[in-house]
């Protein structure tokens, strides 16, 4: 079955503890994003690669690492996680050209920072 | 800036009436991509229709179809036949061809109920 693959679904952590959202794709698609989604500020995108080890900053990076060492997985990374870090986080992938094809989004990490 | 509208907080449906949920952007560009996504009370964003700005058919996926008046500058999505587990909140998104970003542009969603 094609799919995003994210992991943890939820995960409670303290102010300052690095962690890493996975987020790995079985489609062979180039393009992948991470996004967040915050109550009244929608769905904001963090940062997007186009290809392996071509990232790019999106809206709001600050505070989040990525990589993309392999064409499939494209992790999430806060170094030093803060409460204001508390958000909903979808990874997304698409081949290219994107268009005519939907993003196909994981299912979602539920992150809260305390 | 291209900006997603969808005016409608909340709506209700009877189940098995069709419902129309309604979006407007704002784009200066001429190549563009829209999108429908939903989101149920379980979290994930589900992919459920695509139309292109030069698609001249409007586009429809099983009981979705998407009421594309590009002069309007509208992309309603149309339910039809609403079932139960048609309750969720449902985004409009719009990309722009030419961002390098292939950045999508969220509206700030509706959420739909159906009422059995």
């Amino acid at each position: 079955e094609a799919q995003v693959t994210q992991n943890p679904r939820y995960l409670i952590t303290v102010t300052g503890k690095k962690l890493t959202v996975t987020c790995s794709q079985n489609m062979n698609h180039e393009y992948m994003s991470w996004y967040r989604q915050d109550p009244g500020l929608g769905l904001r995108q963090i940062y997007y690669s186009m290809n392996v080890e071509v990232t790019d900053k999106g809206d709001v990076p600050e505070g989040y690492k990525v990589s993309r060492k392999e064409k499939r997985n494209f992790p999430l990374i806060l170094e030093s996680p803060s409460p204001n870090q508390t958000s909903l986080y979808f990874c997304a992938s698409t081949a290219w050209g994107g268009q005519g094809y939907g993003y196909t989004f994981g299912s979602g990490t539920r992150l809260t920072v305390v | 800036a291209q900006k997603i509208t969808q005016t409608q907080p909340g709506m209700f449906v009877q189940e098995k009436e069709a419902v129309t949920l309604d979006c407007t952007y704002d784009t200066s560009d001429q190549s563009y991509g829209l999108f429908w996504y939903k989101q149920p009370s379980s979290g994930e964003m589900i992919f459920l229709i695509y139309q292109g700005s030069y698609d001249e058919q409007n586009a429809t996926e099983g009981r979705y179809s998407l009421n594309f008046q590009k002069a309007r500058k509208s992309a309603n999505l149309v339910i039809s036949a609403s079932q139960l587990g048609d309750s969720a909140m449902y985004f409009c998104a719009m990309r722009d061809r030419m961002d390098s970003s292939y950045k999508l542009i969220f509206g700030s969603g509706t959420r739909l109920l159906v009422r059995p």
